[in-house]
């Protein structure tokens, strides 16, 4: 039982370049979401996805998209990587919204220089 | 808009301390809340959770309950040890999180 998985662990990228961090849970979750995490900034919220086909914004959209094709896979892409995205990044993934908990992977560690 | 306020951190503990992290949410309607922790290096984990009014979530020595009265989920445990030392992160439904508190637990 994997739970949430998340790809790569750490990165660093240089200023302008582009990537993908991978997210799959295997528990047939509707709710997926992306936050980040910076310190003494707690968990932002950056994208959520309700069900496959369906995305939407959360806290700081800014510089990240998604998409959600399948119900299991839920990437995060950052078209051109600024310092200010350095952060830890958390996928997690829960049944609904309401009155489930939620599942996070491990996170991916990011270093924009 | 529904939020979630728990007490700035960090805070520092001597083994065997009693702990209480203070937890205030806002919401319409009877929210379920939840703790999560988060260990150094690892992603967030349920600690414990409560569904309606005066639930007692309980797990690992930790308790909170949910009291509608004072819409507050306060996090306690009796005696404290070097292992809890953590993140721990207060939450409501719709996954709206506080912002954490530091746990340092010192011998």
């Amino acid at each position: 039982n994997a739970g949430v998985t998340q790809t790569p662990k750490f990165q660093v990228l240089k200023t302008g370049q582009s990537m993908t961090l991978q997210c799959a849970q295997d528990m047939n979750h509707e709710y997926m979401s992306w936050y980040r995490q910076d310190p003494g900034m707690g968990l932002r919220l950056i994208h959520y996805s309700v069900g496959a086909g369906i995305t939407d914004q959360g806290e700081v959209p800014n510089g990240y998209n998604v998409s959600r094709s399948t119900t299991e896979d839920f990437p995060l892409r950052l078209l051109s990587a600024a310092p200010s995205q350095t952060s830890v990044y958390f996928c997690a993934s829960s049944y609904g919204v309401r009155n489930t908990e939620a599942f996070f992977g491990q996170g991916t560690r990011l270093t924009v220089v | 808009g529904d939020s979630v306020t728990q007490m700035e951190g960090p805070v520092t503990l001597s083994e065997e301390a009693f702990l209480t992290i203070n937890c205030t949410y806002t919401a319409t309607g009877y929210p379920s809340l939840f703790w999560y922790v988060q260990y150094p290096g690892e992603g967030l984990q349920l600690l414990l959770k409560a569904t309606k009014a005066d639930d007692k979530g309980s797990n690992k020595g930790f308790e909170a309950t949910y009291r509608k009265e004072t819409t507050s989920f306060h996090l306690e445990k009796g005696s404290v040890q070097v292992s809890d030392s953590a993140v721990y992160f207060c939450a409501r439904d719709k996954v709206i999180f506080g912002p954490g508190t530091s746990l340092s637990v010192i011998p």
